[in-house]
């Protein structure tokens, strides 16, 4: 059971433009969600995350939303550049428990 | 350098095998979770200690076994290893409510 999906296997964008990555989940339990970015080689790194208790957290050029009623998230990054090319990984936990991975987004930023 | 090491970087080895995946947590982290990420597939959730005892388990395989020493490093231990074992284990470690911090990865190949 997938609680956590990300429907999108891959995604380009001009460099420049917005990135738009969006992920599901279907747990109601869940009240804390995560970005990681990972690079081929290394390990996933944390990107921004944000409470459940909040719709919206920006960090520069990244900003996530959060619609609870939907059970959906998004990443937004404004304006994309190609070291943000990565594949992007949506997590979710609550309390203490395991963050939950979706399957990632791999993210290609065109010159 | 996140601050987590994992070794050895990179391992092959034969059908039927058995290894030894070592992690180091991040100075002062209690917890340890190792993940799995297979050919295009999301990072699975493994096994989670805290403080040397086990906390929840997820896909582990029987095959696998884990655990976490005084000093806090952890290991895992995959035996009779078999073609579809072939894949990144990643550990990661935490604080309270932390966004994880994840090592480098061990890449896996069975052959």
């Amino acid at each position: 059971d997938q609680q956590v999906k990300q429907n999108s296997p891959s995604l380009s964008v001009q460099e420049g433009r917005i990135s738009i990555l969006n992920c599901d989940y279907t747990n109601s339990m869940f009240d804390y969600f995560l970005w990681y970015k990972k690079y081929p080689a290394e390990g996933p790194t944390f990107l921004i995350s944000i409470s459940s208790i909040k719709d919206k957290n920006e960090d520069g050029r990244f900003t996530v939303f959060l619609n609870k009623s939907a059970k959906h998230l998004s990443l937004h990054i404004v304006p994309s550049q190609p070291g943000d090319s990565a594949v992007y990984f949506c997590a979710a936990n609550f309390g203490n428990e395991k963050l939950t991975f979706g399957t990632g987004t791999r993210l290609t930023i065109i010159p | 350098d996140s601050g987590v090491t994992q070794t050895p970087k990179h391992l092959i080895t034969a059908t039927g095998q058995r290894v030894t995946l070592r992690c180091s947590p991040r100075s002062g982290d209690l917890s340890v979770y190792w993940y799995q990420q297979s050919l295009d597939q999301g990072l699975q959730f493994l096994i989670q200690y805290y403080n040397g005892e086990e906390r929840a388990k997820g896909n582990i395989l029987e095959r696998f076994s884990a655990q976490q020493f005084p000093d806090l490093h952890s290991e895992l231990n995959l035996s009779s290893l078999e073609l579809g074992d072939s894949a990144l284990y990643f550990c990661a470690s935490s604080g309270p409510r932390a966004s994880y911090t994840f090592g480098s990865g061990t890449r896996l190949t069975v052959v």
